[in-house]
């Protein structure tokens, strides 16, 4: 069974600041992919980023970035230069097993002007 | 032009009727799923289907039922309504690879809510 946990449930950062999102998982496969959605309160989640667990790597996407730690299960979101545009619920999800994601409980980000 | 949709958005309905919600994508992909997100905001799957087979089917009640008439279609009927039901269903497709790890990202719906009353 997968686990993903996000010990964060809420988190706040000024625009403009840089905040981390801490995502740890488990899983017993070799071979698996990371992922972080953005649910904003329009409610669609989104996929910001991804990565391979094969490669080390560690994913962009402009201003996000992740920090993948694979002996330790790690998987942390950094927001660079943060905008009003970010607040939303972030979800970690890890795609090891086929046909799923499991996610995690979500941190709620504000991000304050 | 919305690459999964889901109809109704919102839907109010008192217990124990009946209710079905539909999930239409046309992205091309051949698995479908259906999640679950409480009031606490915790996503978890409830079904996912590939090329209309049922792959996954978690511990939920037979009163749900999913339905694939077609790879681009997966709609979840709801018998016998209860309070504990009231969530925002998401649909969402992928493209899969059957024996391999999902390696893509999941195109979500933008979910319906359902309040029961």
């Amino acid at each position: 069974a997968q686990t993903v946990t996000q010990s964060q449930p809420e988190m706040s950062v000024q625009e403009a600041e840089t905040v981390t999102l801490s995502c740890t998982y488990d899983t017993s496969e070799n071979n698996y992919y990371l992922f972080w959605y953005k649910q904003p309160p329009s409610r669609q989640m989104i996929l910001v980023i991804r990565q391979e667990a094969y490669k080390q790597q560690n994913a962009t996407e402009n201003r996000f970035s992740v920090n993948f730690q694979k002996a330790a299960k790690s998987f942390s979101l950094k927001i660079s230069d943060s905008q009003l545009g970010d607040t939303a619920m972030y979800f970690c999800a890890s795609g090891a097993g086929s046909y799923q994601l499991t996610f995690g409980k979500g941190t709620k980000l504000s991000v304050i002007p | 032009d919305t690459a999964v949709s889901q109809t109704p958005k919102y839907l109010v309905t008192q217990m124990g009727n009946d209710k079905s919600i539909k999930c239409e994508q046309n992205l091309g992909h051949d698995t479908m799923y259906w999640y679950k997100q409480d009031s606490k905001k915790f996503l978890k799957i409830m079904f996912s289907y590939n090329n209309k087979e049922l792959i996954i089917n978690e511990t939920v009640p037979n009163r749900f039922s999913p339905k694939s008439p077609d790879k681009a279609h997966l709609n979840l009927h709801i018998n016998s309504l209860e309070l504990g039901d009231s969530a925002v269903y998401f649909c969402a497709s992928s493209h899969e690879r059957q024996g391999a790890p999902n390696t893509g990202e999941l195109f979500f719906g933008e979910g319906s809510r359902l309040t029961v009353l």
